[in-house]
């Protein structure tokens, strides 16, 4: 199957920073979302983004489909931020999740 | 907003117990999913399905079993519950259809314990 990679693995930030977080694949896909999994284990669909660029308020994605990659910008992060960023790709019947971005805002 | 019901959210359960989870959705998704993730990990899909009646195993061994009698009704049953099946449940689905047709949107999960 596709391989997904992410990094980094882990971040720390201070409320109001700046990150971006990477996700790498090693095939085409034709379906490409982020989630942030809250403490509370729930999947919060944040974008479906197989190519272009998304903004949602604070949040944006860009997929370069050719070169295989997908950037998640969080720009004045909050505490209520952190969490598990997964990046998610489909080339067939299911999703493939890569490992996780492991984001901890602090105050 | 996708409308995606699991129960139960948690459940802790003793050793050879049979027990279901239960996956619902109403917004007539055709396909559904279930996956597994153990804490701190990524998820693994266990089963899928197509439609009624259809049901496949996924990338990720499992001891569970599906059955998609009702389109809106994709339940998991363990027959024996092991320490091993300690670990979360989550259920995705996603439209036939439409604009953002891949797209899956996923339920709360359940977070099991086998003790």
């Amino acid at each position: 199957g596709i391989q997904v990679e992410q990094s980094p693995p882990d971040l720390i930030l201070q409320e109001g920073a700046n990150s971006t977080l990477r996700c790498n694949f090693s095939d085409s896909v034709n379906n490409l979302q982020w989630f942030h999994q809250n403490p509370w284990g729930q999947l919060i669909n944040l974008f479906y983004i197989p190519s272009g660029t998304k903004q949602n308020g604070r949040l944006s994605a860009t997929t370069v489909a050719t070169e295989r990659y997908s950037l998640l910008y969080i720009s004045s992060s909050q505490t209520t931020d952190s969490g598990v960023y997964f990046c998610a790709v489909n080339s067939g019947y299911a999703l493939n999740f890569g490992k996780g971005t492991s984001l901890l805002v602090t105050p | 907003e996708a409308d995606i019901y699991q129960t139960p959210r948690y459940l802790v359960i003793g050793t050879g117990k049979k027990i279901t989870l239960e996956c619902s959705q109403t917004m007539g998704h055709d396909k559904m999913y279930w996956y597994q993730q153990d804490p701190g990990m990524e998820l693994h899909l266990i089963h899928y399905s197509y439609g009624v009646n259809s049901t496949e195993k996924g990338d990720l061994s499992s001891e569970s079993t599906v059955s998609r009698i009702r389109t809106e009704h994709f339940p998991l049953t363990l027959e024996s519950a092991r320490p091993s099946h300690t670990s979360q449940y989550l259920c995705a689905s996603r439209p036939p259809f439409g604009t953002g047709f891949n797209e899956q949107y996923f339920g709360p999960g359940t977070r099991l314990t086998v003790t």
